[in-house]
């Protein structure tokens, strides 16, 4: 079955660091770019980072940028995101999503999302 | 930075309508790069439509996307109960990154 699975969210102190997994199955993992995309209650979707198939290419929100990592493991077929100096305003659901087209950086929808990890940041 | 505006907030209609749900870029977006989601309550966000105008796999053709420059619409033909759902676009390839609208919440009337 082709799906992500991520992991790693909870209630976190300001200031405090936690880091997100996502688990990949049922798709050539190493082939496509991927992202994460956080979703604050009752609110709509920010995009959080991005990191391309083949690792050469990365990108940040502004509101993120020195903050927060994005990594991944071809091998694992996981992707992960570091989060550090987190503050309320981080608390969120957060998506690990898929780009559409292979081999590809910045031209491809999102076609897969996994179910997201809720993050809270609270003290 | 690319802000993406939608309209209207809030759609109020009832089984069987048509819904028009409107996208305004604060600049030009290229079509290839304008996308539109669905989300239930719930659930995760579901790409709907990618390059403007063509359905992604699986999505029924009640649901159209059409539009250019800075002017894009997503139009729900026949609407089915299970269509009532907030609808987000979204945009890419540009100096902005990605962002998405606001989002519309199409109700049941």
């Amino acid at each position: 079955e082709v799906q992500l699975v991520e992991s790693g969210g909870g209630l976190v102190q300001p200031g405090r660091s936690l880091r997100l997994s996502c688990a990949a199955s049922g798709f050539t993992f190493d082939e496509y770019s991927m992202h994460w995309v956080r979703q604050r209650p009752g609110a709509g979707l920010e995009w959080v980072s991005g990191l391309s198939w083949d690792t050469d290419d990365v990108a940040y929100a502004d509101f993120v940028k020195g903050r927060f990592t994005i990594s991944r493991d071809n091998a694992k077929k996981s992707l992960y995101l570091q989060m550090n100096s987190l503050g309320p305003e981080d608390t969120a659901l957060y998506y690990c999503v898929k780009d559409q087209d292979s081999n590809s950086w910045y031209v491809s929808p999102f076609d897969l999302w996994g179910q997201g990890t809720m993050v809270t940041v609270s003290s | 930075e690319i802000v993406l505006t939608q309209s209207p907030g809030t759609l109020s209609l009832s089984p069987g309508e048509t819904a028009t749900l409107s996208c305004r870029a604060t600049q030009t977006i290229s079509s290839s790069y304008l996308a539109w989601f669905q989300q239930k309550p719930g659930q995760a966000p579901r790409l709907l439509i990618y390059g403007a105008s063509n359905r992604a796999p699986g999505i029924p053709d009640r649901f159209s996307g059409s539009g250019s420059g800075t002017d894009f619409t997503l139009t729900i033909s026949r609407l089915e109960p299970e269509d009532f759902a907030v609808y987000y676009c979204q945009q890419f390839g540009g100096s902005s990154m990605y962002t998405f609208g606001q989002g519309t919440k199409l109700d049941i009337k």
